[in-house]
């Protein structure tokens, strides 16, 4: 089956950009979601498609994909950014979908 | 508004049966694939069970196949998922979860926790 590796933890000072890293082999191929999830709450799509922001989502928040590994960019990182991020994709050949192991993003 | 409202959940034993119903509203629902995802204390995100618009497709984690299904009713908006031979490891937050177009998870529900122990 298809695996997705996350760092399991980034830290950042406030004011600065954070990257959070989603690893796949040939992860380009497919379109890659992300997702914020605090503590007590639902998660949050942040980024579908690689690149796009669903309405509501800060332009802070930006995504790419090359090669084999996918990335999440915080820019400008507040303390209500603190959060778990997880990447997504679908699998065609299992037919599931697939989550990373999740990181946890600390605001120093 | 979307609004995507999971109840059900609670404490059973080990190898008992539970039902989570999920609740649909503020949206066309029989246009959208659902999903259930869980997360167990201290682990991550796992996706667990689908079903497409008309329920003639469903898929299932290796984790829970055989032992979870999962349905809809269109005319209520509403999709379950019914949980059998419920074990430890299955102790977990279950959310409801709209499908986008491009196979993300574009709404989710508040989830309901479920706690198998004896």
């Amino acid at each position: 089956s298809y695996v997705l590796t996350q760092p399991p933890s980034v830290s950042v000072a406030p004011g600065m950009a954070a990257s959070i890293t989603c690893a796949g082999d040939n992860i380009e191929r497919k379109g890659v979601n992300w997702y914020q999830q605090k503590p007590g709450q639902a998660p949050v799509l942040v980024i579908y498609y690689d690149s796009d922001r669903p309405s509501g989502i800060p332009e802070r928040f930006s995504g790419s994909n090359s090669g084999n590994t996918a990335t999440l960019t915080v820019s400008r990182v507040e303390a209500g950014d603190e959060a778990d991020y997880y990447c997504q994709v679908w699998d065609s050949i299992s037919a599931h979908q697939v989550f990373g192991g999740g990181t946890k993003l600390t605001v120093l | 508004e979307v609004q995507l409202v999971e109840s059900g959940g609670g404490l059973v034993q080990p190898g008992g049966s539970l039902r989570l119903a999920c609740a649909a509203s503020g949206f066309t629902f029989n246009d959208y694939e659902m999903n259930w995802v869980r997360r167990a204390p201290g682990k991550g995100l796992e996706w667990i069970a689908y079903i497409n618009t008309v329920a003639s497709t469903k898929r299932y984690a290796d984790s829970v196949k055989g032992r979870f299904t999962i349905s809809r009713d269109n005319a209520k908006n509403s999709v379950s998922l019914y949980m059998h031979s419920l074990r430890g490891e299955d102790t977990a937050v279950y959310y409801c979860v709209r499908e986008g177009n491009l196979r993300d998870f574009d709404f989710w529900g508040q989830g309901t926790l479920v706690t198998v122990s004896s």
